[in-house]
């Protein structure tokens, strides 16, 4: 299975300024068919997961372009600019090149 | 779109549960319906996926042999049958569609999630 690894575990940002959030995977998730099945979630507490980019930096429905995925092969990062308060909660990347499907550990993203 | 899972619970170990998702708001046999577990507190684990039309499916080594995941185009609902549950089966179970039209077990991203069953597996 495609192991995904998440840098950094938490992040503190302040108010309109920048995060960036990193996910390595443990092969190339370019798939035969030419496209790369990376896409990244956020999750507040108590809630289900949401997608925010799919297929390495496609920003799905209603999301804002605050958020932004870029990336290639085994090296994937998902930038915020502008950080709000609504941004807090739990990032996941996570690949669908290859099943099983895997998910980065996460990253916790608060505000100072 | 909306998809509401349903039959949740404590169950004793070595006992049996099935959920249900009942799914709404979008053309339901085009597309590939996953089960994705999460420990409260932790991370995301993707445990099993139904094809659109039902005649492909995986499941995570974890739970071979004791899931068994099914779906009902004209009922617009799929169905997660657990035996011989774990301790470690104890988690919130979210019923989660993929984004890709395809024949096969696509999956490619997961756009909707529902709210999630709770189960809990203790004596």
């Amino acid at each position: 299975e495609i192991v995904m690894t998440q840098t950094p575990v938490s992040s503190r940002v302040t108010l309109g300024q920048s995060a960036t959030i990193s996910c390595r995977s443990s092969q190339s998730l370019l798939h035969s068919d030419g496209n790369t099945y990376l896409s990244w979630l956020h999750q507040r507490p108590g809630q289900p997961p949401r997608l925010l980019i799919y297929k390495i930096s496609n920003r799905f429905s209603g999301v804002p372009d605050r958020f932004s995925g870029s990336g290639a092969g085994t090296y994937f990062t998902l930038r915020i600019t502008e950080v709000e308060a609504e941004d807090v909660g739990t990032y996941y990347c996570m690949q669908a090149t290859q099943y099983p499907v895997t998910f980065g550990g996460g990253t916790k993203v608060e505000i100072k | 779109v909306q998809l509401l899972e349903s039959g949740g619970g404590l169950v004793q170990p070595g006992g049996s549960l099935r959920l249900s998702c009942e799914a709404s708001g979008f053309s339901f046999r085009n597309y590939a319906i996953s089960w994705v577990r999460q420990v409260p507190g932790k991370g995301l684990e993707w445990v099993s996926a139904i094809s659109g039309g039902g005649d492909r499916t995986f499941y995570v080594d974890s739970v071979k042999g004791r899931f068994t995941i099914s779906r009902d185009n004209s009922e617009n609902t799929v169905d997660l049958q657990m035996t011989n549950l774990r301790a470690e089966d104890t988690a919130v179970y979210y019923c989660a569609k993929g984004n890709c039209i395809s024949a096969g077990l696509c999956v490619a991203a997961i756009d909707y999630w529902g709210q999630g069953a709770p189960v809990t597996v203790s004596s």
